[in-house]
């Protein structure tokens, strides 16, 4: 079966500070893999997404993501982030077959000190 | 980008009762709905797949007689939880799936519905 591991639960860093969240994933085969971000008080919102092609993949925000087939990890970074960064995130993996269900991960709070 | 609603925002309810809670895509068709329930500080739990004009799919361990999903139409979606416990008392979220093939495939995800079984 499909699972996401977040092995970071809750994160604080100072503004300006570089932030790397982890997720392993447990899939054996092809796998899409997203990161969502959850505002305080808002719905969930796709920060970047991987399918194929370079395994480095940009999103919004100054995000990227880094995907390690090796590894089997979709790690998050951001080399600066803001005080309006802090929120929960989520990273999920969805087989690559017919199915579209997404497995989440048990998401990372990161609060971000001005 | 593509908007997804939930009705109501917070429900509290008496136990025995049932309770509806509606899923709207605002500006796509939604050929593919799915219901997660989150508990507090916790991870989003996937429920059910709901399939316009089809019955629902769920997962292992949820109980499709007492969470019932409709997807009548390809902009809206119900989930009824239905002689309610205090047990059910979670947030409940629902996504919709847009595009055609994988590789455009995202996720949108509605605002949540919060539920309190007194």
């Amino acid at each position: 079966a499909q699972s996401v591991s977040q092995h970071n639960h809750h994160v604080i860093l100072s503004e300006a500070a570089s932030l790397e969240l982890g997720c392993n994933y447990s899939y054996g085969g092809t796998v899409n893999l997203f990161w969502y971000v959850q505002y305080p008080g808002q719905h969930l919102q796709l920060l970047l997404k991987y399918f194929s092609g370079d395994p480095l993949v940009k999103g919004i925000k100054g995000f990227e993501a880094e995907f390690i087939k090796s590894k089997f990890s979709f790690n998050l970074r951001k080399p600066s982030v803001q005080w309006s960064d802090t929120a929960e995130y989520f990273c999920a993996v969805r087989g690559g077959d017919s199915s579209y269900k997404l497995i989440f991960g048990s998401g990372t709070r990161l609060l971000v000190r001005p | 980008g593509a908007v997804v609603s939930q009705h109501p925002s917070r429900v509290i309810c008496k136990s025995g009762t049932s309770v509806k809670i509606e899923c709207r895509s605002l500006d796509f068709q939604a050929t593919t709905m799915f219901w997660y329930r989150q508990f507090p500080k916790q991870s989003l739990m996937l429920m059910a797949t709901s399939n316009e004009g089809s019955k629902a799919t769920y997962e292992q361990g949820v109980e499709k007689d007492k969470f019932l999903i409709n997807h009548a139409s390809l902009t809206l979606s119900t989930l009824t939880v239905t002689s309610a416990h205090p047990e059910d008392s979670s947030f409940y979220i629902c996504s919709a799936r847009t595009g055609s093939g994988q590789s455009v495939e995202t996720q949108y995800f509605g605002p949540g519905t919060r539920l309190l079984v007194l």
